[in-house]
């Protein structure tokens, strides 16, 4: 199965508080896991990834947290700021395939100042 | 420096007319990819073109088709536009594929077809 499962579609958080985004998947050869920023008007762009080797990885207020035997990853954004209003896209891959990401639908956040 | 940039940004087509997509890269990037967002969904592979070839492509039908041109910029083109084709195209360029992590997005053209 190639999907990337999302939720949620839309997430309303109050400034300073904490957004969290699911995904899952099926396909156990993925083995690239990124996160996805998009504003309107923009392309995506590359916010946070990760490798099945580790359970979680952060950047500044953005960790992703990986749980490979549920086939899950996470993202979230501590102390979110109404700049970080955008749509985030989960992906997954296969490392050799890189290009060929499957996206998950995308969730909306909206924080509220 | 210049990001990838895509022209037009917004397009509005009858069904079955065709429909031109170009994209020209940040300067230096040899990879070029093509991805189709439709409301709702996320991006969806179309085509990949690397020194100027076709090294990969989506599941999308032949209609779907593109180049790379010697100066590394790129065109889409939608032939026989069907009502589903109305999406926003985004294109990407890497500096060497196939790492997309590596890419840059344009802002996309918005393809409405009526």
């Amino acid at each position: 199965q190639q999907q990337v499962k999302q939720s949620p579609q839309s997430l309303i958080v109050q400034k300073g508080g904490i957004s969290i985004i699911n995904c899952a998947y099926e396909n156990t050869a993925f083995d690239y896991f990124p996160w996805y920023q998009q504003f309107p008007g923009k392309g995506p762009a590359l916010l946070i990834a990760i490798r099945p080797d580790v359970s979680e990885k952060k950047e500044g207020r953005f960790t992703i947290s990986f749980n490979k035997s549920a086939k899950q990853f996470s993202l979230h954004i501590m102390d979110s700021q109404p700049g970080d209003s955008a749509t985030y896209f989960c992906a997954a891959s296969r490392g050799d395939s890189n290009y060929q990401l499957i996206w998950g639908a995308g969730t909306k956040l909206i924080i509220k100042p | 420096e210049a990001g990838v940039t895509q022209s037009p940004t917004h397009l509005i087509k009858t069904r079955g007319q065709q429909a031109t997509l170009r994209c020209s890269p940040i300067s230096g990037h040899t990879s070029v990819y093509w991805y189709q967002q439709a409301l709702g969904l996320g991006l969806q592979f179309l085509l990949w073109y690397d020194e100027g070839e076709e090294r990969n492509r989506g599941n999308f039908p032949p209609r779907f088709s593109g180049r790379q041109f010697p100066n590394y910029s790129s065109e889409l083109n939608v032939n026989a536009l069907e009502l589903e084709d109305s999406a926003l195209y985004l294109c990407a360029s890497s500096l060497e594929g196939p790492w997309v992590n590596l890419a840059f997005f344009g802002q996309g053209t918005r393809l409405t077809v009526v």
